[in-house]
């Protein structure tokens, strides 16, 4: 199975900052790599698909870049409602894997 | 707007089986792959497998030998098995709908049911 590693675990943040999370890939997994949002009792979201497509209706704030192995999801400015639980999942090889989760605290 | 919503009992006893529907309305289930996905409480996100309209599946090799998703397209609806269930098989139970992006060849879980809480306890 791949493994998906994010970093970090949890971050706290303050209203307008740049956010980062990273994700990497145990092996090669070119650009089939997703991006989601959960946030507490909702199911998760898509935010960005293929490395770096923003979903339709997805606020430009986010982005999403990489390829290979190392991953990142970039918030620009952090909103208030971007309070959530952050998943990287590769989608090159099944069985279909998901890091552990990057919790975000305002 | 397609909408997805889960259903089946939310307990169920230790060495039977999980027995869950995903209802799809606002889209036909015909021509995408459907997605069963949990999570266990205060944990990440396991994907369980998927299932083609046409009715060909993938499932995760780690629950493949008790697992059993189907398809029914008149009812528009796809369903999980899962059989000698375990205390570890508590889990919010999700059905999710596959987008394809044409140019690159990724699947991503685009469409998510509300989820479904199903508790393995006597």
């Amino acid at each position: 199975d791949i493994q998906m590693t994010q970093s970090p675990a949890s971050l706290s943040a303050s209203v307008g900052d740049r956010v980062t999370i990273t994700c990497r890939a145990s092996q090669t997994i070119t650009t089939y790599l997703n991006w989601y949002q959960q946030k507490p009792g909702k199911a998760p979201k898509l935010l960005i698909y293929t490395a770096s497509t923003l979903q339709s209706g997805v606020p430009s704030r986010f982005t999403g870049s990489g390829s290979g192995t190392y991953f990142t999801l970039t918030i620009s400015a952090l909103q208030p409602e971007d309070f959530a639980t952050y998943y990287c999942q590769q989608c090159s090889n099944t069985p279909w894997t998901f890091g552990q989760g990057t919790k975000v605290e305002i | 707007q397609v909408q997805l919503q889960e259903s089946g009992p939310g307990l169920v006893k230790p060495s039977e089986t999980l027995s869950l529907t995903c209802t799809v309305s606002g889209g036909s289930i015909t021509y995408y792959y459907w997605s069963w996905i949990r999570q266990p409480p205060g944990k990440g996100l396991e994907w369980i497998g998927y299932i083609y309209y046409s009715g060909s599946t993938n499932y995760n090799p780690s629950l493949e030998s008790r697992v059993s998703i189907s398809v029914d397209t008149s009812k528009n609806q796809f369903s999980l098995k899962l059989s000698s269930v375990t205390a570890a098989d508590t889990a919010v139970y999700y059905c999710a709908r596959l987008e394809r992006d044409f140019q690159t060849g990724t699947y991503s879980l685009a469409y998510w049911g509300q989820g479904a809480q199903v508790t393995v306890s006597s």
